[in-house]
């Protein structure tokens, strides 16, 4: 099956710095990568959509200058949290949908970010 | 009111019970449900995909759609504690391609005990 990776699996900085959280899709090529949050007992919530080669659509209410997007290549997506703070601790989590699937998005194990 | 309703849990069945899981929605223009499972830790995984209105077998797993009630279900027969994971229920109201944004439920966290 499709494989999704993410890595780092968990981050922990100082409130201030910048995270990079990158997505892989291992064994498929993706036009498009979607990032989510998921805090606890909550939904995921759809931060952005990533294409190739495109600048990144965002969800109203999410800041793209806080969270930067980079979908470089067909396999990769990066999201940056630039000048983290305690309130961006969460669960990040992507996905990724194969070339010429239709039906289904493949999700990342997600990366666990604590800001102290 | 929310878009997706999902009741949290949790909820805790012995071994061999048939689960039953559900979702509420207020947007009718949703037209492909999907259930999802996500153990401890770990991103969601797909289990089974409806479009429109009608029901879907696959092994022990048999998914529901009523469009016209705005109600979607999941039901697990003979629950095993391989099951024990948190179900997400979620929606789109198109497929494919960076249209294919997906609305989840907050997900039922299920304990099968053996």
């Amino acid at each position: 099956g499709a494989v999704v990776s993410q890595h780092p699996s968990r981050v922990i900085c100082k409130s201030g710095t910048s995270v990079k959280i990158e997505c892989r899709s291992l064994d498929f090529q993706a036009t498009t990568m979607f990032w989510y949050r998921q805090f606890p007992k909550k939904s995921l919530m759809l931060m952005a959509t990533s294409n190739e080669g495109s600048k990144a659509t965002y969800e109203q209410g999410v800041e793209k200058d806080k969270f930067l997007i980079n979908h470089a290549s067909l396999t990769l997506s990066t999201l940056t949290v630039t000048s983290a703070h305690p309130e961006d601790s969460s669960f990040y989590i992507c996905s990724a949908i194969p070339r010429g699937v239709v039906n289904e998005q493949f999700f990342g194990p997600g990366t666990r970010l604590t800001v102290l | 009111q929310k878009e997706v309703e999902q009741d949290p849990g949790p909820l805790s069945v012995p071994e061999g019970a048939i689960v039953s899981l559900n979702c509420t929605y207020s947007n009718s223009a949703f037209q492909y449900f999907m259930w999802y499972r996500q153990y401890s830790r770990k991103g969601p995984e797909l289990l089974m995909y409806t479009y429109s209105s009608g029901n879907k077998e696959d092994g022990r797993f048999t998914a529901q759609v009523d469009k016209s009630s705005k109600y979607i279900s999941l039901f697990i027969r003979d629950s095993q504690p391989s099951d024990s994971a948190t179900y997400l229920c979620a929606m789109s109201l198109n497929s494919g391609g960076s249209n294919y944004k997906l609305t989840f439920g907050k997900g039922t966290l299920l304990t099968v005990n053996p």
